[in-house]
C-alpha cells in the first residue's frame, strides 16, 4: 500500500526565504508526482506535475524535483511571500488495485510572515 | 482550461436527511470522476472512482449504499450521503483526470448537526 510523508508538518518563516517541502512515498512504480495548494476551507489547485521519465519541473518562483529511486520529491519555493501561506499537498497515483485516484500526504502547513 | 465546479459549496442538514453534491466539470468531457473526504486537519482520501454510465468503484471501507454516486453525463457525477450522520461531517471533493494532472473542485463542505 503506498504510503506519502511530507516533512515539515509545519513552518512558519520571514517573507523573503528560499523554502523546500519534503515529501517521500514508499511504491516507487509510480508513473507521476503532483504538487498541489490547498487554502483553508478550499479545493485543491494544481502547482506542478512531474513525470517518472522527468527529474524536475519549475513554474514561476516553484520547483519541484523527482528521484523515483529514493522515493523522494521536494519543491523549492524562491523569495517566499506571503501570499504563499497555504498548505502544500503532494500526491502519487494509486498502486495497486482497479483505482485510479491519488494517494496524498498529509500536508505541509506553511505560513510566511510579512 | 477545464474548470470544476461543485454545488453546493456548503450545506447543514439534520441528521437522518439525505445530501446530494453536484460535480461538474465544464469545457472538459469527464468519463472519469473521483470524489474524496478530508476530515479536519487530515489530508484528502479518496472515496470512490465515477464511472460514467456504469456503476462506481468504492474503496475499502465506503459503503456503497450509503454514499451513492451517479455520473449520468461525462459532465456531471453526483454523490448522495443518505441518511447522514455527524460523523459524515466532513469536507467533500470531487477531481477529473486529465492529461496534464489531475483537477480538483471547490469543495463542499458538509456539517450534519
Amino acid at each position: 500500500k503506498q504510503e506519502v510523508t511530507q516533512i515539515p508538518a509545519a513552518l512558519s518563516v520571514p517573507e523573503g526565504e528560499n523554502l523546500v517541502l519534503n515529501c517521500s512515498f514508499t511504491d516507487s512504480a509510480i508513473y507521476n508526482l503532483q504538487w498541489f495548494r490547498q487554502d483553508p476551507g478550499k479545493g485543491l489547485t494544481s502547482l506542478l506535475l512531474i513525470q517518472s521519465s522527468q527529474r524536475e519541473q519549475t513554474s514561476g518562483r516553484l520547483n519541484a524535483s523527482l528521484d523515483k529511486s529514493s522515493g523522494r520529491s521536494t519543491l523549492y519555493i524562491a523569495a517566499s511571500q506571503p501570499g504563499d501561506s497555504a498548505t502544500y499537498l503532494c500526491a502519487v497515483p494509486y498502486s495497486g488495485g482497479g483505482a485510479d485516484g491519488l494517494t496524498f500526504g498529509k500536508g505541509t502547513h506553511l505560513i510566511i510572515q510579512p | 482550461g477545464a474548470v470544476v465546479s461543485q454545488h453546493p459549496s456548503w450545506v447543514i442538514c439534520k441528521s437522518g436527511t439525505s445530501v446530494k453534491i453536484e460535480c461538474r466539470s465544464l469545457d472538459f468531457q469527464a468519463t472519469t470522476m473521483f470524489w474524496y473526504r478530508q476530515f479536519p486537519k487530515q489530508s484528502l482520501m479518496l472515496m470512490a472512482t465515477s464511472n460514467e454510465g456504469s456503476k462506481a468503484t468504492y474503496e475499502q471501507g465506503v459503503e456503497k449504499d450509503k454514499f451513492l454516486i451517479n455520473h449520468a453525463s461525462l459532465t456531471l457525477s453526483t454523490l448522495t450521503v443518505t441518511s447522514a450522520h455527524p460523523e459524515d461531517s466532513s469536507f467533500y471533493i470531487c477531481s477529473l483526470k486529465r492529461e496534464k494532472g489531475r483537477l480538483f473542485g471547490p469543495g463542499t463542505r458538509l456539517t450534519v448537526l
